[in-house]
């Protein structure tokens, strides 16, 4: 079945630092990725998404592409900031059954001053 | 807007009893979904509802676990009895239909769930 792998966490850097959080999915068809954000004591917020190959979703100064060679869709930041510390999840549609998302295990965020 | 909300924020208990955890979707939004969150096993999805009916339950752990949608606005996820296991963060979530495979699901903060 369809699936979503992101690198163990936590990540840890210093204010000003540059991101990468690695996401590769596995599914049949062409499902449509997305990156939500948990903050602390909240719930899932969606940071960006990405519907075919190729698209690049941005937000907030978050960047991801969606690669279907290398079925990735990596998450980066050029400058984090201590704001950015949370738990980011990597997801898709389900290609079977687009009403569900199927989210990876999460990869927690630490920034530092 | 108001986003989706869910009751109470945080509920301890103590075993054996009933537990009722309320989510109200946003406006217009015609699919609801029910997660289940821990440490242990991450973000799973329990049960979800199109249009206040119930499409997949196959993620409810067992029968202690019931939920309803009676009408548009409002759900129910019920566990009964309760037991220390159910312990997690409970999200509720809400979806519109158009561009099914394109939409966002808007999350609630969750109910952080103590059994004791």
């Amino acid at each position: 079945g369809d699936s979503v792998t992101q690198m163990e966490g936590p990540v840890t850097l210093s204010e000003e630092a540059f991101l990468t959080i690695n996401c590769t999915y596995t599914a049949t068809g062409y499902p449509s990725l997305f990156w939500y954000v948990q903050y602390p004591g909240e719930g899932l917020q969606l940071l960006l998404k990405a519907t075919k190959a190729d698209d690049k979703g941005s937000n907030k100064g978050f960047e991801a592409t969606y690669r279907k060679e290398t079925t990735s869709f990596h998450l980066e930041k050029g400058s984090v900031q201590v704001s950015d510390s949370a738990v980011y999840f990597c997801a898709l549609s389900d290609h079977g059954n687009t009403d569900k998302l199927i989210f990876g295990t999460g990869t927690r965020l630490q920034v530092f001053p | 807007d108001a986003g989706v909300i869910q009751s109470p924020r945080h509920e301890v208990t103590e075993m054996g009893q009933e537990v009722t955890l309320r989510c109200k979707p946003i406006s217009g939004h015609d699919y609801l979904f029910w997660y289940r969150q821990t440490m242990m096993r991450g973000l799973e999805l329990l049960i979800y509802f199109n249009n206040n009916v119930p499409i997949d339950d196959s993620g409810m752990p067992e029968d202690r676990f019931s939920a309803k949608m009676p009408n548009a606005s409002f759900s129910t996820l019920k566990i009964q009895p309760s037991e220390p296991r159910d312990s997690a963060v409970y999200f509720c979530a809400s979806r519109a239909t158009a561009d099914l495979g394109n939409q966002p699901q808007h999350f609630g903060d969750g109910t952080r769930l103590s059994i004791l």
